[in-house]
């Protein structure tokens, strides 16, 4: 099983300011990596898939790099809607399919 | 644009069987384009994918939970559902259907299914 590291766990930020979440696999996911937002009770939405495509509707504001192992989230300026949970999750290792254990953004 | 619903119960007993079915709408299960996954979430925690099931029935599944879960298609009724066996509290979980296509790009909104007697 691949396993995804998420780091950091909580990040506290202010509106309007860049945050850079990061998602380290246990191995080698190609650039098969998607990131998820999630609020509280909603399901997760996908914000990024393959490493760095923006799903449909998605704010310029959210861009995804990395490939292989180190992947980041950057989120270049904070609206007060970003601050939620965030997970990656790997598509490489079909069906076999990890999330990460999330990085809570919380408003500083 | 493509549209999950869960339903089913939302208490089950311990050692009984859990079953959801997610029905489609705005899309078909019967589209060779994607495939049909079901994912969980227990309460204050991550998530964790279950399996997955293309149009033709062929299944895919965590091996954590292969020994009790089952997964079908119902391509006239535009839904597939999830049985999971032999439930325990460690089960008790938010359960979502969603649509993989490189990452799950659709969601239902999700159902809480509590294990308690």
């Amino acid at each position: 099983e691949i396993v995804l590291t998420q780091s950091p766990a909580t990040l506290s930020l202010s509106p309007g300011e860049r945050a850079t979440l990061s998602c380290r696999a246990s191995q080698s996911v190609s650039s098969y990596l998607a990131w998820y937002q999630q609020r509280p009770g909603q399901a997760p939405r996908l914000l990024i898939y393959d490493a760095s495509d923006r799903a449909t509707g998605i704010p310029a504001r959210f861009s995804g790099s990395g490939s292989g192992t180190d992947f980041t989230l950057t989120i270049s300026s904070l609206e007060p809607e970003d601050f939620a949970l965030y997970y990656c999750q790997q598509h490489s290792d079909w069906p076999r399919y990890t999330f990460g254990q999330g990085t809570r953004l919380e408003i500083k | 644009q493509v549209q999950l619903q869960e339903s089913g119960p939302g208490l089950v007993k311990p050692s009984e069987t859990l079953f959801l079915t997610c029905t489609v709408s705005g899309g078909s299960v019967s589209s060779s384009s994607y495939y049909w996954g079901w994912i969980r979430q227990p309460p204050g925690k991550g998530l964790e994918c279950i399996g997955f099931i293309y149009y033709d029935g062929s299944t895919h599944y965590n091996p954590s939970l292969k020994s009790r879960v089952t997964i079908s298609v119902d391509t006239s009724e535009n839904q597939f559902s999830l049985r999971l066996n032999s439930v325990t509290a460690a089960d008790t979980a938010v359960y979502y259907c969603a649509r993989d296509d490189r990452g799950f790009d659709s969601w239902g909104q999700g159902a809480l299914v509590t294990v308690s007697s």
